[in-house]
């Protein structure tokens, strides 16, 4: 079957460097995003890798390892607005996206 | 604003009772989804259009029906609820059905079934 693992929650201190894993087993794979949804709100695009390395966006980074089924999002100099979920999806063979069920970021002062 | 707007935001229906979700974007994406999200699990994909006119089945349709008759609007049905039914349900649209496009998400429904 197919199957994405992230860790279910991660804690984190204001102002400090964290990197949320994501391991996938999907049925070919044609991109994988990165998601962020704060409590009772919609998910909001973050990030999309398809080929191996590291992809920079600000203070929001995000690496892929295809050979591995291996992504992680690096987010640095956090804040405390980055208090949220984080949700990996890959794009399968067919173009349909698999999600994990995402990690809870909390962030302390 | 361009987005998408979905309603009502939230619901407490009777088991049994039929009941539509709205859903409307103005970004003129051709792709458009209807996702449930429970607590513990993934975002679950219900049902899908790539295109006006057409829909597909998701990872779990039975109990939902969609139509996409233009461009702009993907209704959500249920026939008749059953409290399995309780869920956050998100409608979402992309620019392209390859599925290398982000999904732009409505704001969601928090629906009850008693």
């Amino acid at each position: 079957g197919q199957n994405i693992d992230q860790p279910t929650e991660m804690t984190a201190t204001e102002g400090a460097i964290v990197q949320i894993n994501c391991t996938y087993q999907t049925s070919g794979f044609n991109g994988l995003f990165w998601y962020q949804q704060h409590a009772g709100e919609a998910p909001t695009f973050l990030s999309y890798n398809v080929l191996d390395g590291l992809e920079e966006k600000g203070r929001f980074s995000s690496f892929l390892s295809r050979s591995k089924g291996y992504s992680y999002l690096l987010l640095k100099e956090l804040q405390m607005k980055d208090s949220a979920s984080y949700l990996c999806a890959v794009s399968d063979s067919n173009y349909q996206l698999i999600w994990g069920a995402g990690t809870k970021l909390i962030i302390k002062p | 604003i361009a987005g998408i707007t979905q309603a009502p935001t939230s619901q407490i229906l009777a088991a049994g009772r039929r009941m539509t979700l709205r859903c409307t974007q103005d970004m003129r994406h051709n792709a458009m989804y209807w996702y449930r999200q429970d607590l513990g699990l993934g975002l679950r994909l219900i049902h899908y259009s790539n295109t006006a006119g057409t829909t597909g089945k998701g990872e779990v349709p039975d109990g939902y029906s969609v139509s996409r008759a233009n461009t702009d609007d993907f209704p959500l049905t249920l026939a008749s609820a059953v409290p399995s039914q309780t869920s956050v349900y998100f409608c979402a649209s992309s620019d392209s059905d390859t599925g290398n496009s982000p999904l732009h998400f409505g704001n969601g429904t928090r629906l009850t079934v008693t």
